[in-house]
């Protein structure tokens, strides 16, 4: 049972690149979401897609951009990475409110 | 807007003593609130969900917490620490009724250490 599926597991970018990180979920929930771990910030939202051809802000959308392709897949783009967006990135989906979680991404933009 | 706040950043219990870590949140509707945990270099977790069918709610590992609507509380307790609860915990809000279904917001977190 694959679960959530994201790629890639570690990035490193330079100020003003970007990059797609890629998810998919093979359960097929509706509900699918992108946040940030920031050490004591705890998870942030960035956008969540309450079902396919929907997306949503969260919390912290800024320089960020979303897509939903199908039920399966939500990509999360940096148009032009900041240093401030270096972090680790989770994707989850959902049924019933209970969160799944992909193994994240630990991204550092220098 | 939804919020959870967890007042303590981080608890430090000796192993075989009750364990309290703290919640509040702010939901314009009734909210569904859950506790998640994440181990070291691990993923998270469900320990346990509230959804309104009974204000005590048990969880996995031995983990309660009980919702008070008049306090906006949701803390997480369990009567005995145990070495392996060390980790991060997560108190977590949805707004089931106001149309943002499925709007997951996470608090800061509470590092729990447990000495033995």
């Amino acid at each position: 049972n694959a679960g959530v599926t994201q790629t890639p597991k570690f990035q490193v970018l330079k100020t003003g690149q970007s990059m797609t990180l890629q998810c998919a979920q093979d359960m097929n929930h509706n509900s699918m979401y992108w946040y940030r771990q920031d050490p004591g910030m705890g998870l942030r939202l960035i956008y969540y897609s309450a079902s396919e051809g929907t997306t949503d802000k969260g919390e912290v959308p800024n320089g960020y951009n979303v897509s939903r392709l199908n039920k399966r897949e939500f990509s999360l783009r940096l148009e032009s990475a900041a240093p401030s967006q270096t972090s680790v990135y989770f994707c989850a989906s959902s049924v019933n409110e209970k969160l799944f979680f992909g193994s994240g991404t630990q991204l550092s933009v220098l | 807007a939804q919020s959870v706040t967890q007042l303590d950043s981080h608890v430090s219990v000796s192993e075989g003593t009750p364990v309290l870590l703290r919640c509040n949140y702010s939901s314009s509707y009734s909210p569904s609130l859950f506790w998640y945990v994440q181990h070291p270099n691990k993923g998270l977790q469900l320990l346990l969900k509230y959804t309104s069918a009974a204000t005590l709610v048990k969880g996995i590992n031995g983990f309660e917490a009980e919702f008070k609507k008049s306090e906006t509380s949701f803390h997480l307790t369990k009567p005995s620490a145990h070495m392996s609860d060390a980790a991060e915990y997560f108190c977590v809000v949805s707004d089931t009724g106001s149309g943002n279904t499925g709007k997951l917001i996470f608090g800061q977190g509470t590092t729990l250490q447990v000495k033995p």
